[in-house]
């Protein structure tokens, strides 16, 4: 799909750790999107980029930090994981060249923070 | 900021019954689009909708945007198993990226 790929695909991890999650891309798409989707609020944006070191905050940013050093690669970090940030999260892009065209998603990281 | 909110949260038929979800939103938007996600899966686009009155059919889908582009629908007619899954519709507002509603699941019993 797209050419997206998630990594890892499940993570189980300790409060108050730091945590990466990679967004890959193949088709040199400029936006780039993290959302997180939980039980009763849909999905949320975290943050998305518009270009290689062009970055903004979403809804739900707190806690949340990202990077784009190259075209293909967006990352997400926590950097001292909670047990409120246990969620699916999802990367995805713009295939139109503009941002908000239609959408196109990862497969999904599951985390869980114990 | 912007808030789409969609009903019914979650929705059971029959098979062969019609389904409807519907969307609204608290600004006037740019367009809207609807994704499907089944269970486990991630969101999948289906369609996206542009002007004000607009009506767009995929076979035994329609979707309809509103004319004060506030408001949107999907219509699912006779549904199949196939169809279970999670709807979601987005928003696009102003700023750079979507905001979607909480997602209406649809249950069907054989």
């Amino acid at each position: 799909d797209a050419g997206i790929t998630q990594s890892p695909r499940h993570k189980v991890t300790e409060t108050g750790t730091p945590v990466t999650l990679r967004c890959h891309q193949t088709e040199n798409h400029r936006y780039m999107y993290w959302y997180r989707q939980d039980p009763g609020h849909g999905l949320r944006l975290i943050h998305y980029s518009y270009g290689v070191k062009d970055t903004d905050k979403g809804e739900v940013s707190d806690g949340y930090s990202v990077s784009r050093s190259k075209t293909e690669d967006f990352l997400l970090t926590l950097e001292s994981a909670t047990s409120s940030q246990t969620s699916v999260y999802f990367c995805a892009i713009s295939r139109g060249g503009r941002a908000n065209t239609e959408a196109f998603f990862g497969q999904g990281t599951r985390l869980t923070v114990v | 900021g912007q808030q789409v909110m969609q009903i019914p949260q979650y929705q059971h038929v029959q098979e062969g019954e019609d389904f409807t979800t519907y969307c609204n939103s608290s600004t006037t938007l740019s367009n809207i689009q609807w994704y499907k996600q089944r269970p486990g899966g991630h969101p999948v686009f289906l369609i996206q909708l542009v002007k004000s009155g607009e009506v767009k059919k995929q076979k035994r889908l329609t979707f309809q945007f509103g004319e004060a582009k506030k408001n949107s629908s999907l219509h699912i007619t006779a549904t199949q198993t196939t169809d279970v899954g999670t709807y979601f519709c987005a928003g696009v507002g102003g700023a750079d990226g979507l905001t979607f509603g909480k997602g209406t699941h649809l249950i069907i019993q054989p």
